[in-house]
């Protein structure tokens, strides 16, 4: 079983399309990490959430911790082609979700 | 150079040869992690490495062999690897080791064992 499932596993969408990605755990983290890894790249740090309920904004990217702080999700409001990428959520230490695969096309 | 450095980008080996991926980071950092990202699988750790001290091994087989000669490098020594070992394979580091800490990526080398 893996820690961290994430759903949907891929998402194919038109630009300025709204969706959500899901991080879900029966564990409690002191901290959820979402990083996002483009083709040919290593994944890079979006956002750290800490408390329980946090809600932090990266532009048109929301992302929020669970009040139990098991889960997380992110929210991207009117995707562009740049979007692209696959998208990871992490543990306090290191480990990583099954990840979300994203594709927004023009 | 800046940030976390992997050679070589691409390998292609034979299952009987002996290669090894290498990892530098010019960050200052203490920590250095081994991932494996394959099509079928999210990414796994390997190997993790606090102060040149392997910390962490999750269930790796012996064909994979780490080493960390000081706190800016980190090897992966490959033998006798099988076609299912054919993946990207990631080498990160973070400040601390252990919880709450951002791993910077390299881009990986991408082998393919035929």
């Amino acid at each position: 079983t893996q820690l961290l499932e994430q759903s949907p596993q891929f998402l194919s969408i038109q630009e300025g399309e709204n969706l959500t990605v899901y991080c879900n755990s029966s564990s409690v983290f002191s901290s959820l990490q979402w990083y996002r890894q483009e083709p040919g790249e290593g994944p890079v740090l979006l956002v750290t959430v800490v408390t329980g309920g946090e809600v932090k904004k990266l532009k048109r990217l929301t992302f929020q911790f669970g009040d139990a702080r098991k889960d997380s999700s992110l929210h991207i409001t009117a995707a562009q082609p740049g979007d692209t990428g696959l998208y990871l959520c992490c543990t306090d230490k290191l480990i990583f979700g099954t990840g979300t695969r994203l594709q927004v096309f023009p | 150079e800046t940030g976390v450095t992997q050679t070589p980008r691409h390998l292609v080996m034979g299952m009987t040869n002996k290669k090894s991926l290498k990892c530098e980071q010019h960050l200052g950092h203490n920590a250095m992690y081994w991932y494996k990202q394959s099509a079928k699988k999210p990414l796994e750790l390997m190997f993790v490495y606090s102060l040149e001290e392997r910390v962490e091994n999750n269930s790796v087989p012996s064909r994979f062999s780490p080493e960390c000669p000081n706190s800016s490098h980190l090897f992966l020594h490959l033998h006798t690897l099988q076609p299912e070992d054919s993946a990207l394979y990631l080498c990160a580091s973070s400040q601390v080791p252990g919880t709450d800490t951002e791993a910077f990526f390299g881009q990986g080398t991408r082998l393919t064992v035929v």
